[in-house]
C-alpha cells in the first residue's frame, strides 16, 4: 500500500523569505501523480501544485516550485516570496495512475506553515 | 458555477442521535469521498465511491454509513455508533483521470453535544 509521510509537524518563516516543506512516499508503481493541497483557516482545500511521475521536470506555479526526486521518492514544496496569504496547512498527496474500483488519494498528515510578519 | 456543496456549514446534534450530511456534485465526476478531519489534523479516510450504487469503506468507517443513488449525491449518516462524532466533515469528488486532483467541498462542522 502507498503511503505519504510528511515529517514538519509545523514550521515557520519571515514574510518574503523561501520556505521548503518535505514530503516522501512509498509505492511500487511507476505511474502516479502527486498533488500539495493548501487548506488556510477558512478551512477550503486548495490544490497548489501537481507533479506527473513521469516528467522529469519540477513543476512550478507561480511562487510554487516543487523538487521532484523520483529515485528517492521526494517530493518538497518550496514557497518563495512568502505572503502572509500562504499561511495554512500543507498536504501532499498521491495518486495512482492505475484507475481501479480502488482508486483513492493518499494524503499525508499535513505541515501547519506560519507566516511571520 | 460547478462546485462541490455541503450543507449545512454547521450541525449541532444530541448525543445518540444520528445525523446525515449532505454533498452534492456538479462537475459530472464519477468518484466522490468523504474525509474526517479532527483539529490540527489530517483527512482520514471514511468512505468513497467510484460508481453510482457501489462504496467502499475507508479507514475509519466505523460509525459511519454512505449512499450513493445519484452521480451527484453521496450523502454521510454519522450513527449513534460513532464515538466521537464532534469534527470537521469533508466532501471532495474527482474526474475518472488520474491526472486530476481531487475537488473538495466547503466542509460541514459537526458538533455532538
Amino acid at each position: 500500500a502507498q503511503t505519504v509521510t510528511q515529517s514538519q509537524p509545523e514550521m515557520s518563516v519571515q514574510e518574503a523569505e523561501t520556505v521548503t516543506l518535505s514530503c516522501t512516499y512509498d509505492t511500487s508503481e511507476s505511474d502516479y501523480y502527486l498533488f500539495w493541497y493548501k487548506q488556510p483557516p477558512s478551512r477550503q482545500m486548495i490544490l497548489v501544485i501537481r507533479q506527473e511521475a513521469y516528467k522529469q521536470q519540477n513543476a512550478t506555479e507561480n511562487r510554487f516550485s516543487v523538487n521532484f526526486q523520483k529515485a528517492a521518492k521526494s517530493f518538497s514544496l518550496k514557497i518563495s516570496d512568502s505572503q502572509l496569504g500562504d499561511a495554512a496547512m500543507y498536504f501532499c498527496a498521491y495518486r495512482s495512475a492505475l484507475m481501479n474500483r480502488d482508486d483513492k488519494i493518499i494524503f499525508g498528515k499535513g505541515t501547519r506553515l506560519h507566516i511571520l510578519p | 458555477d460547478g462546485g462541490i456543496t455541503q450543507s449545512p456549514k454547521y450541525l449541532f446534534r444530541k448525543e445518540g442521535q444520528n445525523v446525515t450530511l449532505s454533498c452534492e456534485q456538479n462537475l459530472n465526476h464519477d468518484a466522490m469521498y468523504w474525509y474526517r478531519q479532527d483539529p490540527g489534523q489530517g483527512l482520514r479516510l471514511i468512505y468513497y465511491s467510484q460508481i453510482v450504487n457501489d462504496f467502499q469503506k475507508g479507514d475509519i468507517a466505523e460509525g459511519y454509513s454512505v449512499s450513493r443513488e445519484k452521480k451527484e449525491s453521496f450523502p454521510l449518516t454519522v450513527t449513534s455508533a460513532q464515538k466521537n462524532p464532534t469534527a470537521f466533515y469533508l466532501c471532495a469528488s474527482t474526474p475518472s483521470s488520474a491526472y486530476n486532483e481531487q475537488f473538495f467541498g466547503p466542509g460541514t462542522r459537526l458538533t455532538v453535544l
